[in-house]
């Protein structure tokens, strides 16, 4: 069973670098058939798409977060990382890593997702 | 940018149908899925390509969808499918969550 799991500092001070990374088991990263995506919550609210990646290092990212994200992946080590720059309070949230099942027409879908990290902004 | 719309709160006594709308331009061309979050935990799919449903969610969870808009349907609610309701779909610009609807049973 494909198991996801997200790690990483859990407060960062406004105008520093997030950092998270998406450990993935039960399941090669490499697969031709997924992408593998972030995905936020800030608290109380609901969920924002932020980027996704496919193991040959293809990246798509959300327009709105595009000019502070980075989306990378090590097929070595079945990970792949997100990298948020410049935060401020407004990027606190839980961060999700999930799968990204590749449809026909661009219809993808996200299953199964990891347990989440809280991420806090703040000096 | 493109932009899912739902309810912000539907309410139901057990039992009952519950039915959460999503409404998107581009849900003519593309699939909508649902997504069940319940408190303190990570989002899970409960219905994909408009009106499939994953092995192991209950038979009375529905999907349908029309033009502009899709539907959840919950058939016989239960207290344990209070939750918030997350419709998603794609469009060209890339991958978009509707802003949730919360669900109560009681």
């Amino acid at each position: 069973q494909l198991q996801l799991q997200e790690s990483g500092p859990g407060l960062v001070k406004p105008s520093e670098t997030l950092s998270l990374t998406c450990t993935v088991s039960g399941g090669s990263i490499s697969s031709s058939s997924y992408y593998w995506g972030w995905i936020r919550q800030p608290p109380g609210k609901g969920l924002e798409w932020i980027g996704s990646i496919y193991y040959s290092g293809s990246t798509y990212y959300n327009p709105s977060l595009k000019s502070r994200v980075t989306i990378s992946v090590d097929t070595s080590k079945n990970q792949f990382s997100l990298k948020l720059s410049s935060v401020t309070a407004a990027d606190t949230a839980v961060y999700y890593c999930a799968r990204e099942g590749i449809a026909v027409a661009g219809n993808n879908w996200f299953d199964p997702w990891g347990q989440g990290t809280l991420v806090t902004v703040s000096s | 940018s493109y932009e899912l719309t739902q309810p912000p709160s539907v309410s139901v006594s057990p039992g009952q149908t519950a039915r959460i709308t999503c409404s998107g331009d581009a849900l003519p061309k593309k699939y909508a899925y649902w997504y069940q979050q319940k408190s303190g935990q990570a989002p899970v799919l409960v219905i994909y390509e408009d009106s499939k449903r994953p092995s192991g969610i209950p038979e009375r969870f529905s999907g349908s969808s029309s033009g502009t808009m899709a539907t959840l349907t919950i058939s016989g609610a239960q207290v344990e499918d209070e939750a918030d309701y997350y419709c998603y779909s794609t469009d060209s610009s890339g991958r978009v969550f509707g802003g949730g609807t919360k669900l109560t049973v009681l």
